[in-house]
């Protein structure tokens, strides 16, 4: 079955540095790969989606790689504000079967004043 | 303002009682669908729905029902709610079904919590 693993719970940077977020999935591979946040107690908010046949897709300060023979996405904020503080999400399509998307558990990132 | 809503935003109920959590989207989108979101096992397919009168299992449907009889309309029902069933549900609408080969993103409602004591 499909996994997807994002390298960890949380991340702390200080303020004005470049967060790296990372997504590693296995068994499959996705057309795309989307990113998403969320905040707390609310519903996540798509931020970017990046196609297997694109190494990179770029918005204002953030950045996806999508590398597909390691299996890898990489989330970059650059110049991070605290109000960049949230939990990020990477979510694939399903393989077969249920027409939906699989998300991780997200990676918390904390931007340090 | 094109969005999801869910109601109640936050709910407290006894096992057994039955409830439900109404969603709805003004976006005319075809795809719902329900999700749960635990601590340490991120967010978890229960229901989708391809348009009305089409709805299929997630990941973890047990214990749940749903049912679109309107295009807008994608309520959640717990039949006879459980403790294991507290948690913090989404719902989720978008054009098309998010599958391989289509990239409709996906629009989420703000979020009901649920606990069930």
């Amino acid at each position: 079955s499909q996994k997807i693993e994002q390298n960890s719970e949380a991340l702390n940077i200080q303020e004005g540095k470049t967060a790296t977020l990372t997504c590693n999935y296995t068994n499959y591979s996705p057309a795309y790969l989307q990113w998403y946040r969320q905040d707390p107690g609310r519903g996540p908010v798509f931020l970017l989606l990046i196609r297997e046949n694109e190494k990179e897709k770029r918005k204002e300060r953030l950045k996806v790689t999508f590398d597909t023979t390691l299996k890898q996405s990489l989330f970059h904020i650059t110049a991070s504000q605290p109000a960049d503080s949230a939990t990020y999400l990477c979510a694939l399509p399903f393989q077969t079967g249920a027409n939906n998307l699989f998300f991780g558990t997200g990676t918390r990132l904390t931007v340090i004043p | 303002e094109a969005q999801v809503t869910q109601n109640p935003r936050y709910l407290i109920t006894v096992t057994g009682k039955k409830l439900t959590v109404t969603c709805s989207q003004n976006m005319n989108h075809e795809y719902m669908s329900w999700y749960r979101q635990d601590p340490g096992l991120g967010l978890r397919q229960i229901y989708y729905s391809m348009n009305v009168e089409a709805t299929d299992k997630g990941d973890v449907p047990e214990g749940y029902k749903v049912s679109r009889k309107e295009k807008r309309n994608f309520p959640l029902i717990l039949e006879s709610p459980s403790p294991n069933q507290t948690s913090l549900y989404f719902c989720a609408s978008s054009l098309g079904p998010t599958g391989r080969g289509r990239t409709d993103t996906q629009y989420f409602g703000p979020g009901t919590r649920l606990t069930v004591l």
